[in-house]
């Protein structure tokens, strides 16, 4: 399967900062998704965004597909941003592989 | 629309027991997913579903079956639980696997002691 990476790890931001977030892919892809998931564990999409750039308020997200990355950028922090950043991809068969997330927490 | 639905919210199942972790969609999506979600880690996924009548495996598909009679709903079998499958399971939909998103239920967090 594609090998997805996710950098860093672990982010913690003071409210009112910026930062990018990095997904790495071993591989072509079909799609590449962005999400969200809360701590209270609800997981929502954020692009769908297999190549280009797409942006939405203080969200946006580049994929580069001819070199298998793709950023996030998340502008103006705020606590409500904080939880963990997955990206996803699908391969040629309909199949999805997860990176293992980026977990974020903004401060007050 | 309700969106997707998965029930129970929680369980606690013996080892070797069987359950039926329930998936229903309202949007009319012909894609339907299972994924698993370990402690810290990202989603794994472990069946999918074109359409009504079509499954295949995902990633990890061992230990679990899957059905697909209708375009709403997509359980999972647990058959033979064993501990190695406590984890928070996931159930998504989307209208197709190109240019849409997948929307994700609320979980099933599942303990097997």
């Amino acid at each position: 399967g594609i090998q997805v990476e996710q950098s860093p790890p672990d982010l913690i931001l003071q409210e009112g900062a910026n930062s990018t977030l990095r997904c790495n892919f071993s591989d072509s892809v079909n799609n590449l998704q962005w999400f969200h998931q809360n701590p209270w564990g609800q997981l929502i999409n954020l692009f769908y965004i297999p190549s280009g750039t797409k942006q939405n308020g203080r969200l946006s997200a580049t994929t580069v597909a001819t070199e298998r990355y793709s950023l996030l950028y998340i502008s103006s922090s705020q606590t409500t941003d904080s939880g963990v950043y997955f990206c996803a991809v699908e391969d040629n068969f309909n199949k999805f592989y997860f990176g293992s997330g980026t977990k974020l927490n903004v401060k007050p | 629309n309700a969106g997707v639905t998965q029930t129970p919210k929680f369980r606690i199942l013996k080892i070797g027991q069987s359950m039926t972790l329930q998936c229903t969609q309202d949007m009319n999506h012909n894609y339907m997913y299972w994924y698993r979600q370990d402690p810290g880690m990202g989603l794994k996924l472990i069946y999918y579903s074109v359409g009504a009548g079509i499954t295949d495996k995902g990633e990890v598909p061992n230990g679990y079956n899957v059905s697909r009679s209708t375009t709403e709903d997509f359980p999972l079998r647990l058959e033979l639980a064993a501990p190695s499958q406590t984890s928070v399971y996931f159930c998504a939909s989307s209208y197709s696997s190109l240019a849409e998103t997948q929307y994700f239920g609320p979980g099933t967090r599942l303990l097997v002691l």
